[in-house]
């Protein structure tokens, strides 16, 4: 089984902070996804990145994949309340196998 | 475009007894997954279908959870007897086939076993 570990497990942090969380794995993924989850509602997906060394970028949130396809990071620049939630990362094990194993979460809040 | 649809929302029930989840997908979906999101955990793949197939339960409990998908559309998720540690979210999720597994999700719903 393809573990994910996240870190930090709880970030709590004041508005305007940068961070950064962390999705580590010892096994390759095809793909590696990241969702945000509010309380009461299901998982939404942030950005799927596919590619060794990939980075893209959603306003101020920043993703990068992991040169050999086993880690990824998302940095957010300046957080406000609204990026309150649990961030998931998931990755696809296998190409074409349409199935996830997702991580524990980093439960992140911004205090005004 | 409407969502991934669940029911009920909440439900509460004793220990050995029955409940049943449902599930209706964003139309077109072919891939439906049913995930136990147990509180502080990532949601974890019990079941996954094909339109109305099984592709993989290989984390499904089968001595007490089970579920269908009929005609390929929407899907029931049934757990009897229940143990108190089935206590959880459960989740629905869909996607279409050809892009990168891009999963969208119901609200879920909250079990609790007392």
């Amino acid at each position: 089984t393809q573990l994910l570990e996240q870190s930090p497990q709880f970030l709590s942090i004041q508005e305007g902070e940068n961070l950064t969380v962390y999705c580590n794995s010892s096994s390759v993924f095809s793909s590696l996804q990241w969702y945000r989850q509010e309380p009461g509602e299901g998982p939404v997906l942030l950005v799927t990145v596919v590619t060794g060394g990939e980075v893209k970028k959603l306003k101020r949130l920043t993703f990068q994949f992991g040169d050999a396809r086993k880690d990824s990071s998302l940095h957010i620049t300046a957080a406000q309340t609204g990026d309150t939630g649990l961030y998931l990362c998931a990755g696809e094990p296998r190409a074409g196998s349409y199935q996830l194993t997702f991580g524990k979460g980093t439960k992140l809040s911004v205090i005004p | 475009e409407a969502g991934v649809a669940q029911s009920p929302r909440y439900k509460i029930i004793e220990k050995r007894q029955s409940v049943a989840f449902w599930c209706n997908p964003i139309s077109g979906h072919a891939t439906l997954y049913w995930y136990q999101q147990i509180l502080g955990q990532g949601p974890k793949l019990l079941i996954q279908f094909q339109n109305n197939g099984v592709v993989d339960d290989s984390q499904l409990p089968k001595d007490r959870f089970s579920a269908e998908r009929l005609k390929g559309v929407d899907s029931t998720l049934k757990i009897q007897p229940a143990k108190l540690e089935d206590s959880a979210v459960y989740l629905c999720a869909s996607s279409l086939r050809g892009t990168y597994n891009e999963q969208f999700f119901g609200p879920g719903t909250r079990l609790t076993v007392l």
